[in-house]
């Protein structure tokens, strides 16, 4: 069965602190691997999508990078509005279109 | 740029009775498609589209069905709603190029009482 395993489920972090959140994933091909964001009450964001091992992505101050078995999002020197839940989603190859997400991870970024 | 759309924001319904959800997918879109998402859970799939035509099907019960008309537009249909439908609803879109990249609407969240 395919699935998607974030962590960690909630993360804290100070103004300008780095840190990364994982996404790791069983699937029985991989067609993209996705990164949203997404604020209470709304809809996901989309951020990246990802293809193949060895591949990364950036914009501001994320970064995204996927290996064969996970998926990391890298935040440098996070600012206080980057607080959000954060989901990894994948596109099973051989068919279906549909996204099957992890849980989250919930990012928290004091001042 | 224009994003997907969806109607009403907010519906309160009561237990059996029945609900319809609308989306507009981005213009040029071909594909649509719909996920539910329950408190504090991730988003489950639903249904999808494409060019009009059922693409694929997920945890959709069958008091649920769905459609895509010929302006790509689609609904929810939902009837006999159960408490535990109460939910966000969220629509996407996308154009079935090499890119698979879906685009969430803001979803429509329903409360059945």
């Amino acid at each position: 069965e395919d699935q998607v395993t974030q962590s960690p489920e909630a993360l804290r972090l100070q103004e300008g602190e780095s840190s990364s959140l994982n996404c790791s994933y069983t699937v029985s091909g991989l067609r993209g691997l996705f990164w949203y964001r997404q604020d209470p009450g709304k809809g996901p964001e989309f951020l990246f999508t990802l293809y193949s091992a060895g591949e990364e992505k950036e914009k501001e101050r994320l970064k995204a990078t996927l290996t064969k078995k996970e998926s990391f999002l890298h935040i440098t020197a996070p600012k206080p509005e980057d607080s959000a839940t954060y989901l990894c989603a994948v596109q099973v190859s051989g068919g279906s279109e549909k996204l099957v997400f992890g849980k989250g991870t919930k990012l928290t970024v004091n001042p | 740029a224009a994003g997907v759309i969806q109607s009403p924001r907010h519906l309160i319904k009561e237990k059996r009775e029945t609900a319809t959800l609308k989306c507009y997918p981005i213009p040029r879109h071909d594909t649509v498609y719909w996920y539910q998402q329950g408190p504090g859970q991730d988003p489950q799939f639903l249904i999808s589209f494409y060019e009009k035509m059922q693409s694929d099907k997920g945890s959709i019960p069958d008091r649920f069905s769905a459609q895509q008309f010929s302006d790509y537009h689609s609904e929810l249909n939902m009837s006999s709603l159960e408490l535990g439908d109460s939910a966000l609803y969220f629509c996407a879109s996308s154009l079935r190029d090499n890119s698979y990249e879906q685009y969430f609407g803001p979803g429509t969240r329903l409360t059945v009482t």
